[in-house]
């Protein structure tokens, strides 16, 4: 079974500052990837997702990620970000296909002014 | 990508009650999920509603507790029975586009309190 680690739980940094938000996963075969952002009390938006071809994936609001197989990572990146990015970010995986999501725990993302 | 309606979007129930919880969605999918995400938490599967069957659930999850239908391809329901305080969460229903590159859609949730 697949599983996913973040290994932050809160990230807090000052507004245009740049951001990492690890995520690692561990699964047997090939795997989808997806980052998941959620504002206060609203529900869950795509932020972007892998699924084959470029490591490096580009998704809304200025997030990219990239994919790493060989160290089995998936790691979250904005070169500036803003007060409105504040929010809980969720990596997840899923064997594709039509399969499960499962989540990581989250990081909570805290920008400051 | 799919859009999906989840009703009601909170509620707040008498323990010792049961609630459906409703999800809608605008075209036909392969794949519908139940998840929960408990205050504070990430989120869970409770189970994955197969159309025509048996849901498949999650390990610490039980048909008797939280019985789950998906008449057709558009439309699931959850129960969450016999409610206790431990319930209170938010219950996401979340589906799988076709082709499923498409990627995973959730509804906005629906934030239970079991008082």
């Amino acid at each position: 079974a697949q599983s996913v680690t973040q290994l932050d739980s809160q990230v807090p940094v000052f507004e245009e500052a740049p951001v990492e938000l690890r995520c690692n996963y561990s699964s047997s075969v090939s795997v989808y990837l997806f980052w998941y952002v959620q504002y206060p009390n609203q529900g869950l938006q795509l932020l972007l997702k892998y699924l084959s071809g470029s490591t490096l994936v580009k998704g809304i609001n200025g997030f990219e990620a990239e994919f790493n197989k060989s160290q089995t990572s998936f790691h979250l990146r904005k070169p500036s970000v803003h007060i409105s990015d504040t929010a809980e970010y969720f990596c997840a995986v899923s064997r594709g296909s039509g399969d499960k999501l499962t989540f990581g725990t989250g990081t909570r993302l805290a920008v400051r002014p | 990508s799919a859009v999906i309606s989840q009703k009601p979007s909170r509620d707040i129930c008498q323990r010792g009650t049961s609630l459906t919880i409703q999800c809608q969605v605008d075209s036909q999918v392969t794949m519908m999920f139940w998840y929960r995400q408990q205050p504070g938490q990430s989120l869970t599967l409770i189970a994955t509603a197969n159309q025509g069957s048996e849901a498949t659930y999650e390990s610490g999850f039980v048909i008797d507790k939280f019985p789950i239908s998906r008449p057709n391809l558009t439309f699931s329901t959850l129960t969450v029975s016999n409610m206790s305080p431990e319930d209170s969460s938010i219950y996401l229903c979340s589906v799988v586009g076709v082709p499923a590159s498409y990627g995973y859609t959730f509804g906005s949730g629906t934030r239970l309190t079991v008082v």
